[in-house]
């Protein structure tokens, strides 16, 4: 069975400046998504970005940025310049079966504070 | 992009009762609907799947019974809690597949507190 690992619950950050949350994950499979979600004081499931394993190229969403590595099976989180409404939980997840195959697995997510 | 929207957003109800919670895909259409719970501080945990014109699959440990949901049409899932007791009180979020540019919409959520 698929699992997702976060190995950070709590994480802090000087605003304005650069923090990583990771992530690694076991699978057996070769074609499979992975997510970062940000869960904000409103507890809404916002999508930050998210990787095709078959893409070498990591992705970018302004500030965010990742790091895929996927022989090693790490899929981390690199936010720039840190703003204060950064602030949230931050989740890491995966699907498999190319997308198709159920629900996300998620990780057990890292709390990001994000200091003035 | 897909919205998921879920009523409603908290409800406080006696221990016995019931409660409906609604999750409607607005701009698409949800054949398949996922039901999670989240205690404070942790992460998602999935309680089931709807699919519309099936039954329910329930993950181990979640009592079907008690957690009734029904997908009665291609926009909406329903997920009740029967006879209610203060250890169901919880936030409780949906989740539908959507063009996977976007990752899965989720719903709002729902606290539920139970007096």
């Amino acid at each position: 069975a698929q699992t997702v690992t976060q190995s950070q619950p709590e994480m802090s950050v000087q605003e304005a400046e650069t923090v990583t949350l990771s992530c690694t994950y076991d699978t057996s499979e070769s074609d499979y998504y992975l997510f970062w979600y940000k869960q904000p004081p409103s507890r809404q499931m916002i999508l930050v970005i998210r990787q095709e394993a078959y893409k070498q190229q990591n992705a970018t969403e302004n500030r965010f940025s990742v790091n895929f590595q996927k022989a090693a099976k790490s899929f981390s989180l690199k936010i720039s310049d840190s703003q204060l409404g950064d602030a949230a939980m931050y989740f890491c997840a995966y699907i498999g079966g190319g997308g198709s195959q159920g629900n996300l697995i998620f990780g057990k997510g890292t709390k990001l504070s994000v200091k003035p | 992009g897909a919205v998921v929207s879920q009523h409603p957003s908290w409800v406080i109800c006696k221990s016995g009762t019931s409660v409906k919670i609604e999750c409607r895909s607005l701009d698409f259409q949800a054949t398949t609907m996922f039901w999670y719970r989240q205690f404070p501080k942790q992460s998602l945990m999935l309680m089931a799947t709807s699919n519309e014109g099936s039954k329910a699959t329930y993950e181990q440990g979640v009592e079907k019974d008690k957690f009734l949901i029904n997908h009665a049409s291609l926009t909406l899932s329903t997920l009740t809690v029967t006879s209610a007791h203060p250890e169901d009180s919880s936030f409780y979020i949906c989740s539908a597949p959507g063009r996977l540019a976007y990752g899965y919409t989720f719903g709002s959520g729902t606290r539920l507190t139970v007096v």
